[in-house]
């Protein structure tokens, strides 16, 4: 059973270019969730991807977008790059559900500058 | 207006005594809690979680309280490893709403 895992593990981009991340779901699983995690706070929920609808978004601009893939993979894409956008970029898997725990990978590192 | 709060950055606990880290939150449709663990480097672990409808939730030295009247959630690590020292975040889910809301972490150090 392979985990989650999400590359690249980091990223330097300039502020108003693109960048897509990604991440391969946990065997098994069919919900992919977006976090992103800034320096010295908790994560915040970007938004999720169940059988490759998106089904919850938090309070993140339309610049950022996604897709999950049949196999259940996912990017996360963020145009026209801020400063702000700087953080750590967390996916996690599930198999969906509102209580079923969540399956992290290790991240993508993401800094504009 | 931060809805889960972990008001400790961090905590330092001898090896093999108590540590309890706390978290506080407002949100009153919240009914689901769980705690992560993160390693630098790696992404968070889940660690342990307790619905609304329960009071205490025990997994080996671990356990977690609800204080639904106080808002006020803990996890108690009995007793205290080194390989526990890491962040430990404190996430939130309302019925309703599939996402997690994370309080900013507080980092455990446990001393030799």
């Amino acid at each position: 059973e392979t985990g989650v895992t999400q590359s690249p593990t980091h990223l330097i981009k300039t502020r108003g270019q693109q960048v897509t991340l990604r991440c391969s779901s946990q065997s098994g699983h069919n919900t992919v969730s977006w976090y992103q995690q800034a320096l010295g706070q908790g994560p915040q929920f970007i938004f999720q991807y169940y059988r490759e609808e998106e089904n919850g978004r938090g309070n993140f601009p339309p610049r950022f977008s996604g897709l999950q893939f049949p196999n259940y993979s996912s990017e996360l894409n963020v145009n026209a790059l801020e400063l702000d956008d700087s953080a750590l970029y967390l996916c996690a898997s599930s198999l969906g559900g509102v209580n079923e725990k969540l399956f992290f990978g290790s991240g993508t590192q993401l800094s504009v500058l | 207006d931060q809805q889960v709060k972990q008001n400790s950055p961090s905590l330092s606990v001898q090896e093999g005594r108590i540590s309890i880290l706390n978290c506080d939150y407002t949100n009153s449709m919240f009914d689901y809690f769980l705690w992560y663990k993160k390693y630098p480097a790696e992404g968070p672990t889940f660690l342990i979680s307790i619905s609304s409808i329960k009071d205490k939730n025990e997994d080996g030295r671990f356990t977690v309280f609800l204080n639904k009247s106080a808002k006020h959630l803990s996890l108690h690590i009995v007793p205290s490893q080194p390989g526990d020292s890491a962040v430990y975040f404190c996430a939130a889910r309302a019925d309703s709403n599939y996402q997690l809301i994370w309080g900013a972490g507080t980092k455990l150090i446990i001393k030799p």
